[in-house]
């Protein structure tokens, strides 16, 4: 079945340095989300793409969606402590309207 | 506005005994979803509901799982019996849906409910 390949599952970075996560879905996806979890909380929305290479910002994070709607990008600069927490896109697929959730890349700020 | 409320927070029980979970979506939102979170891992979503019309339970292990939105409104989870492999976190969410309405399909999600079977 369809599936969202997420990467990597775990990013250690200083504080400081950049961070990304890459999703990649074997068919065309209608669209894609992008959520943020905290350690101990729950999924917050952070953004949707819609069309075909797309590029949303938001401050320091900027998102993009691939040409062809199959992949998606999550690139966070010059992290901060605040932005710990894993990272999960959610793709739709245009057949049934499932979303289909990749597995979360953890960004872990060193010490 | 009140946000997605579910309830209990925590829940620590046997295997084998039953269980049920509650969630109450956002005011107006008619699209309500029941997800299983495992520790590490991604949502996994176990039914969708449109108002009280259940569109997408094929994730839903039938032979013991049962979810119900009577009124489109509230809704409840249950499991029974439980096993040892059901302990996970239990989100649901919310969000006011139309494929032509244009509308943003943000998922609002509750707090969760932590089980434990022991």
């Amino acid at each position: 079945g369809q599936q969202v390949m997420q990467i990597p599952q775990y990013q250690h970075v200083q504080e400081g340095e950049d961070f990304t996560t890459y999703c990649n879905s074997s068919t065309t996806l209608s669209n894609i989300q992008w959520y943020k979890q905290r350690p101990g909380g729950h999924p917050v929305f952070l953004i949707q793409l819609v069309k075909s290479g797309e590029v949303k910002k938001q401050k320091r994070l900027t998102f993009q969606f691939g040409e062809a709607k199959k992949n998606s990008s999550l690139h966070i600069t010059a992290t901060q402590t605040t932005d710990v927490g894993t990272y999960f896109c959610a793709g739709r697929r245009d057949s049934n309207y499932q979303l289909i959730w990749g597995a979360g890349t953890k960004l872990i700020i060193k010490p | 506005e009140a946000g997605v409320v579910q309830s209990p927070r925590y829940k620590i029980i046997e295997k084998k005994q039953p269980v049920a979970f509650w969630c109450n979506p956002i005011s107006g939102h008619n699209t309500l979803y029941w997800y299983r979170q495992n520790l590490g891992q991604g949502p996994e979503l176990l039914i969708r509901y449109e108002n009280e019309e259940a569109v997408d339970d094929s994730q839903l292990p039938k032979d013991r799982f049962s979810a119900e939105r009577l009124k489109g409104v509230d809704s409840t989870l249950k499991i029974q019996p439980a096993e040892l492999g059901d302990s996970a976190v239990y989100l649901c969410a919310s969000s006011l849906e139309g494929r032509t309405s244009g509308v943003e399909e943000t998922q609002y999600f509750g707090p969760g409910t932590r089980l434990l079977v022991l």
